[in-house]
């Protein structure tokens, strides 16, 4: 079944730092990577999300990028503030399995923004 | 304002019990789903639901039951034959994944944690 690992399990940046978190996933028919946020405590938020037709995508401070030859696909966070301090997740969808048609989740990246 | 909300906030299981969790929505989604996420370990899928009196099992349905009697409603019975249920659950919603259409984001609930008397 699909398998997705994300890297690195924590990180920690200076405020104002770009911060990069990395995903691979294994199923080459997946065809849409979500990104969430999870604060303590809290639902995971969805903060920007892209399909496999698209190779990046931007909102303000927050970009992803997909290689499908790859099948890797990374968050990138700019100019960090601490607010941005929390686990991120990333998610690919599942084309085989118990799953299929569903979301398959990283284990997450705790970032720490240091003010 | 639209949005999920999960019942109890906290809740505590006694050895043999089974306990129900609650999930409403209002935000007129067809499709529901329930995760449970353990500490260092992404979400893993339990129960979902496409549509009302309908629902598949996930990765790890074994010892848990749901029922989707309405739209707005996806309950989440942790039995007594789940083993290890202390984790934190995450109630989640979306339009619905019909074949053929692009997927559609899935929204969640700020959770339950369960834990073992």
């Amino acid at each position: 079944g699909e398998n997705v690992e994300q890297h690195p399990s924590t990180l920690s940046v200076q405020e104002g730092d770009s911060a990069v978190i990395k995903c691979t996933y294994s199923d080459s028919a997946s065809n849409y990577f979500p990104w969430y946020k999870q604060e303590l405590g809290k639902g995971p938020q969805l903060i920007i999300d892209i399909r496999s037709n698209v190779g990046e995508k931007k909102d303000q401070r927050i970009a992803v990028t997909l290689n499908k030859t790859a099948k890797h696909f990374s968050l990138h966070i700019t100019e960090t503030q601490p607010e941005d301090s929390a686990v991120y997740f990333c998610a690919a969808t599942a084309a085989y399995g118990g799953s299929q048609g569903n979301l398959i989740f990283g284990k997450g990246t705790k970032l720490s923004v240091k003010p | 304002d639209g949005g999920i909300t999960q019942s109890p906030k906290y809740l505590f299981r006694k050895e043999g019990q089974n306990v129900t969790l609650s999930c409403e929505q209002n935000l007129n989604h067809d499709a529901m789903y329930w995760y449970r996420q353990d500490p260092g370990q992404g979400l893993r899928l339990i129960y979902y639901s496409q549509i009302v009196n309908d629902f598949q099992k996930g990765d790890i349905a074994e010892g848990y039951s749901v029922s989707r009697e309405k739209k707005e409603s996806f309950p989440l019975t942790v039995t007594s034959a789940q083993k290890n249920p202390t984790a934190f659950y995450l109630c989640a919603s979306s339009i619905s994944q019909g074949t053929g259409r692009l997927f559609q984001p899935q929204h969640f609930g700020d959770g339950t944690r369960l834990s073992i008397l």
